[in-house]
Parts: structure tokens; sequence; C-alpha cells
């Protein structure tokens, strides 16, 4: 079946700290992949997405690559602020073929805390 | 322009009883999917309602339906409330036959006793 692994948290990182969140993914065909955030107490925001393999999604200092041959669509940051702590959910959309958009499948998130 | 809004914030029920949940697209999108998320887990997709009609449906029970208005509006509902429909439930808006991103909502957390 088509799903998302993440990597376990929660994650603790200093202020200025290199954030990796490891994402790794099943599914049939090609799908697009997301990286969502989720700050407490609200819904989710889309942070970036890639829809074909080597691209690479980027916003607010965030990176991440589909990589096709390892199934992969890890997020980095290169440097931390107590602001980015939310809980970080890794997804891919897969094509509904009787029209409308796609449907998500979400990992389980990782929750991610900086400290001062 | 508005975002996705949904309504209410918060909800309590009582096992048993039915809830209606309410969401309104963001302004231009005519998709609206809908989305169960239980404390500490990631949002597992309920269904999808585009030209007034469900699309599409995950691995959820027929207690839960829904229905989407001409004016691109959209209710869940969910009758004979159990302990674990208790969750923060997601509405999602995109346009349909394009590749979109979905914009979510703040969600309405539902707590049934």
């Amino acid at each position: 079946g088509n799903s998302v692994t993440q990597m376990e948290g929660p994650v603790t990182l200093s202020e200025e700290a290199f954030l990796t969140i490891n994402c790794t993914y099943t599914a049939t065909g090609y799908p697009s992949l997301f990286w969502y955030v989720q700050y407490p107490g609200e819904g989710l925001q889309l942070l970036l997405k890639a829809t074909k393999a080597d691209d690479k999604g980027s916003n607010k200092g965030f990176e991440a690559t589909y990589r096709k041959e390892t199934t992969s669509f890890h997020l980095e940051k290169g440097s931390v602020q107590v602001s980015d702590s939310a809980v970080y959910f890794c997804a891919l959309s897969l094509s509904i073929t009787q029209g409308g958009s796609e449907k998500l499948v979400f990992g389980k998130g990782t929750k991610l805390t900086v400290n001062p | 322009d508005a975002g996705v809004t949904q309504s209410p914030t918060h909800l309590i029920k009582t096992r048993g009883q039915q809830v209606t949940l309410r969401c309104s697209p963001k302004s231009g999108h005519d998709t609206v999917s809908w989305y169960q998320q239980a404390l500490g887990q990631g949002p597992q997709f309920i269904f999808q309602y585009y030209e007034e009609e469900e699309r599409q449906r995950g691995n959820f029970p027929d207690r839960f339906s829904g229905h989407q208005f001409p004016n691109y509006s959209s209710e869940l509902n969910v009758n004979a409330l159990l302990l674990g429909d208790s969750a923060l439930y997601l509405c999602a808006s995109s346009l349909g036959l394009v590749q979109e991103t979905q914009y979510f909502g703040p969600g309405t957390r539902l707590l049934v006793l």
C-alpha cells in the first residue's frame, strides 16, 4: 500500500543547530511529496513540496529533495530557531482518477522543540 | 482573500449522539477533503467532495457521511458517536482537475464523552 514513514520524535535541539527529519515513502507510481507544519493548537500549513524526482522544495530556510532512488524526502534546515518548534508531517499525494484533487497520505509526525 | 474556515472550533458530545461539522473552502477552490487527526497521529483521509459528489473515500465506516453545497462549502456528519471518534477534524480545500496543493483549515476539535 501507499504509506509514509517518518523518524520518531520528539526531537530537541538548541537554537542555531542543524535539523534533519527523515521521511521515506512507499507508493505506486510517482507521487508528489509534501512537508506540512502544525503549530500548537492550529491546523496544518504547507511548508514545501516537490512534484517529481530530483526536485527540491524550499521555504523559510527549510529544504527537502525528492529522491526516487531512495524513496526519500528528508527535511533539513541549517539553523533552527525557537519559532520553528512545531510538529512536522511528511505526506504524499495520490491522484484521484475520478476528478478532484489529490488525496494526501501522512506520516505520524515528528515533534520538534528548539530551546534558546 | 479568506482562507479555509471551519466551525465550530470545539465541540463536546456524548456517546451515541450525532454531530455536524462545517467547512468553507478558500476563495476560488471547488474541492473539499476531510481528515481525522487523532491525538499524536497524522491526519487520516475520510473523504473528498467535488461537484457536490463524494469522489473518494478512506477507510471510515458509513457513520461518517458528508455533503457539498453549490457554493462549494461542505459538511461532515458523524452518527452514533463513539469515544474513539474524539479527534481534530480537518478540512482542506483545493482546485479540482488541477494538480494543486491542499490548504487546511484550523480544524474542529471533537470530544466524545
